[in-house]
């Protein structure tokens, strides 16, 4: 079965500052890793994937997500944090032969002024 | 660009009664998704559809029917409407060819909530 953790609830950030928001993973075979954003009362928005070739992916509005096959992670970063980044975000993966993404709990970025 | 089209985007029900929940994907997509987010949780894979049949199938409980029609459109028909069946429903489609490496594109949802 595949498995997505994301272990902090909330993550708190000063505009202009980095953030990083974690997910490790579970799966057999290849993982395909996705991440993506919900605004309030809001469908989810795809950022970037994870499929094959580069760890570093880049994805919309300024996000990256570093993938790491020993540490099973997929941590979405990004340089340069905007109070607009303040959303709900959720990590989800696929595993070989399987059609359904399967989500993380999610993690509450709040980006202070 | 097109997207992916729920309706209606707000639904309230009595306990006991049905309620029918349509999407339509963006056009040339051929699967499906339906997922089910309760009050400050993740989304939750229900059922899935690929070219009109049945794909895959998570925690949909049998009260729950779905179906995807020939112009590629589906339904989740839910029967017995209980309290905790209150929650946002988001369909989410794909495009053909892409298969497990390809991203899902979600609606805004249906907000269904049982009195």
């Amino acid at each position: 079965a595949q498995s997505v953790a994301q272990p902090e609830d909330q993550v708190n950030v000063a505009e202009g500052n980095p953030l990083t928001v974690k997910c490790t993973y579970s799966v057999s075979g290849n993982p395909y890793l996705f991440w993506y954003v919900q605004y309030p009362n809001r469908g989810l928005q795809f950022l970037l994937k994870y499929i094959t070739g580069d760890n570093l992916v880049k994805g919309s509005y300024g996000f990256e997500a570093e993938f790491n096959k020993s540490q099973t992670s997929f941590h979405l970063k990004k340089p340069s944090a905007l109070v607009s980044d303040s959303a709900l975000y959720f990590c989800a993966v696929r595993g070989t032969g399987f059609q359904k993404l399967v989500f993380g709990t999610g993690t509450r970025l709040l980006v202070s002024p | 660009a097109a997207g992916v089209i729920q309706s209606p985007r707000h639904l309230i029900k009595e306990k006991r009664e049905t309620a029918t929940l349509k999407c339509y994907p963006i056009p040339r997509h051929d699967t499906v998704y339906w997922y089910q987010q309760g009050p400050g949780q993740d989304p939750q894979f229900l059922i899935s559809f690929y070219e009109k049949m049945q794909s895959d199938k998570g925690s949909i409980p049998d009260r729950f029917s779905a179906q995807q029609f020939s112009d590629y459109h589906s339904e989740l028909n839910m029967s017995s409407l209980e309290l905790g069946d209150s929650a946002l429903y988001f369909c989410a489609s794909s495009p053909p060819g892409t298969g497990v490496t390809g991203e899902l594109f979600f609606g805004e949802g249906s907000r269904l909530t049982v009195l």
